[in-house]
């Protein structure tokens, strides 16, 4: 089943903050945050693992409520570079790990 | 550039067809896997190989099949084509080891089923 992903698109000035949630129904082993711009292809942001180990590139921030099985993204000062749709992959971990249900999207724009 | 290149870039062909989109992994990776992305469904994992191994399957119809061999590089066969089919399909690779959950995206290849 798909993740849940709120707000669906958010409009921001350069430095603002945003915060993208993911909600899964199943229990998770990890999330995985990637980005895509227009006409590219996902980017691999970060994964947040059961335990709370995180790893990613970008200084920017998650959390992970295993309980809920919820994540958020924090976008802080956001940068016109940060445009893009981000996608939240959920995994079950175990012999699926390599599977990621994506879910629709967030749609971030920052403007000048 | 992520590394990972597919092939062809766009592909446009007739309902009823067969067509073969091709990948090649970023050097050492052992884990390819595929993905379709389309308007209305998001993009969907369809499935993974290890090292030549089916690993992980998703959401992917009997009309599609797809196999990765010894040198690595993989192929997505799509048959009996739909106008539902269109959509563009990435090929992603990922490390093994502690870094196996990064998974590196190919640019696509559009496919348009006319």
């Amino acid at each position: 089943q798909q993740p849940v992903q709120s707000p669906q698109a958010v409009i921001l000035r350069e430095g603002e903050d945003a915060v993208i949630n993911c909600s899964s129904s199943k229990a998770l082993y990890s999330v995985h945050w990637y980005r895509q711009k227009h006409g590219e292809a996902p980017v691999f942001l970060m994964i947040l693992l059961k335990g709370g180990e995180q790893k990613g590139h970008e200084k920017i921030s998650a959390s992970f409520n295993e309980k809920k099985q919820q994540s958020s993204l924090y976008l802080t000062a956001s940068q016109l570079s940060y445009s893009g749709t981000y996608f939240c992959g959920p995994n079950a971990g175990g012999t699926s790990y390599g599977k990621l249900t994506f879910g629709q999207g967030t749609i971030l724009t920052v403007h000048p | 550039d992520s590394g990972v290149t597919q092939t062809p870039k766009h592909l446009i062909t007739a309902t009823g067809q067969r067509v073969t989109l091709r990948c090649s992994p970023r050097s050492g990776d052992l884990s390819v896997y595929w993905y379709q992305q389309s308007l209305d469904q998001g993009l969907q994992f369809l499935i993974q190989y290890y090292n030549g191994e089916e690993r992980a399957k998703g959401n992917i119809l009997e009309r599609f099949s797809a196999q990765q061999f010894p040198d690595l590089h993989s192929e997505l066969n799509l048959s009996s084509l739909e106008l539902g089919d269109s959509a563009l399909y990435f090929c992603a690779s990922s490390p093994g080891g502690d870094r196996a959950y990064e998974q590196y995206f190919g640019p696509g290849t559009r496919l348009t089923v006319t």
